[in-house]
């Protein structure tokens, strides 16, 4: 969606930390999403953020909001062959999202 | 509780016809929402139902319409179908109701091909 960005690729090796980036414009949001889709998958939702929150902890998973910067992250802790996926920022009100492009994070043994 | 579920998974068809996709969300859920994934524009909104009334509308031609059932269940439409048509088409559920918080449950999506 024209509304969300994120870059397109990331290579990780397995055991390390990946990190994803994410932009958006709507600042009014009340909450960010991030979806995981495996192939031949729908949308799986990992985790999410209120907007009036910094940081979020679940897991393995750490999702830093920069609401100044519209910047978004999702960090991936021990990163596993099974993380390999699109990764999708999203956010919206009213039961309709807007999502990034999605990042495709291909983990390396 | 069962998940989304969405029928067909696989559709063929061709530069005109029309075509109807099924979807019946999570027991208990009264909302749906319809999304396009494409390579080229990625994930788009379509619509969303709640309580069988079209609630949100995304930018897509008139030849895209939904209805949505008593039993919550949903069907989307695509008339005079074009090349460009080609797409998973996914559906998501959610509890419905007023909400800013909008965990959506999506399903394993639809695989349109137009020839």
């Amino acid at each position: 969606g024209e509304d969300v960005e994120q870059s397109l690729f990331l290579s990780v090796r397995e055991g390390d930390s990946s990190v994803i980036n994410c932009t958006y414009t709507d600042s009014s949001s009340t909450y960010l999403y991030w979806y995981k889709q495996e192939p031949g998958a729908g949308l799986q939702l990992l985790t999410y953020i209120f907007s009036n929150m910094d940081m979020k902890q679940d897991q393995r998973l750490t999702v830093l909001l920069n609401k100044k910067d519209k910047h978004l992250s999702l960090r991936i802790a021990d990163t596993q062959t099974g993380d390999s996926a699109i990764y999708f920022c999203a956010q919206g009100d009213d039961y309709k999202l807007s999502f990034g492009a999605g990042t495709t994070v291909t983990v390396r043994a | 509780k069962a998940g989304v579920t969405q029928t067909p998974r696989y559709l063929i068809k061709t530069r005109g016809q029309q075509v109807t996709l099924s979807c019946s969300p999570i027991s208990g859920h009264r909302s749906v929402s319809w999304y396009q994934q494409t390579p080229g524009q990625g994930l788009q909104f379509l619509f969303e139902y709640f309580s069988e009334t079209q609630r949100n509308k995304g930018n897509f031609p008139g030849r895209f319409s939904g209805r949505q059932f008593s039993n919550s269940r949903s069907e989307m439409n695509v008339s005079t179908l074009e090349l460009g048509d080609s797409a998973l088409y996914l559906c998501a559920s959610s509890p419905g109701g007023s909400s800013s918080y909008n965990e959506q449950f999506f399903g394993p999506g639809t695989r349109l091909t137009v020839l």
